[in-house]
């Protein structure tokens, strides 16, 4: 199976907000509402920032929001801080009933 | 709070097997709730889901490790088990174990991960 495409690299100043796209196929990102998004500093362990595409766990920031259109899910994060600065991965469950995640996006905060 | 920790070594020679354990602390793997998963993510690299077991033994795997990948779980140690064997140097990673619970479709807790390398 193929890892879900994001981009390499976005990159924003304090306060903008940024998007990172997620695409998949119609057998895993278009075929459920299970698209979810990880946050991961160096040197630690992924965080789950927004599961089933829109959702945010308990104590996940409002800036942090998720999307999904057809194949492809989004993330965006609205008024940059420097913390935000991260590896960004998306999960998608998939109709083999497996999981299978995104290449990752390096966020740099200018 | 539930807390997970992986466990084994950190060495294993190519063409051997690798285990690893994950120790669940504040909550029951026999609770029913979860599905329990292994991630991995070798250097530098992205994440690669290797498989999940459920408390009753039942589990799935990633089509592309299937035939050398084996979960097991332990609820009388609140344990589950990652086998993978026939190892090569593809698969020196950081191991991480994960937890998944029904109706969120996605990993909520994770441990703190252990780096596995495959050398001679």
């Amino acid at each position: 199976q193929s890892d879900l495409a994001q981009p390499a690299s976005v990159s924003g100043s304090p306060g903008q907000s940024i998007t990172i796209s997620c695409t998949g196929t119609s057998s895993d990102v278009g075929a459920y509402n299970y698209v979810s998004w990880y946050q991961q500093h160096p040197g630690k362990a992924p965080k789950l920032m927004i599961s089933e595409v829109t959702n945010r766990p308990s104590g996940v920031s409002d800036r942090f929001s998720g999307s999904k259109s057809g194949n492809t899910a989004s993330l965006t994060i609205s008024g940059l801080q420097a913390e935000d600065e991260a590896d960004y991965y998306c999960s998608s469950f998939t109709r083999s009933s497996s999981w299978v995640f995104g290449g990752g996006t390096k966020l740099t905060v200018l | 709070q539930v807390q997970l920790q992986e466990s084994g070594p950190g060495l294993v020679r190519p063409s051997q097997t690798l285990s690893l354990t994950c120790t669940v602390s504040g909550d029951a793997i026999s609770s029913g709730n979860y599905y329990w998963n292994w991630i991995r993510q070798p250097a530098g690299k992205g994440l690669e889901w290797l498989g999940r077991i459920y408390s009753s033994g039942t589990s799935n795997y990633n089509p592309s490790l299937e035939s050398r990948v084996t979960l097991s779980v332990d609820t009388s140690n609140n344990q589950f088990s990652l086998r993978l064997i026939s190892v090569t140097d593809a698969d020196t990673a950081v191991y991480y174990c994960a937890r998944g619970p029904f109706g969120l479709a996605a990993f909520d807790v994770w441990g703190h991960g252990t780096m596995v390398a495959v050398s001679s």
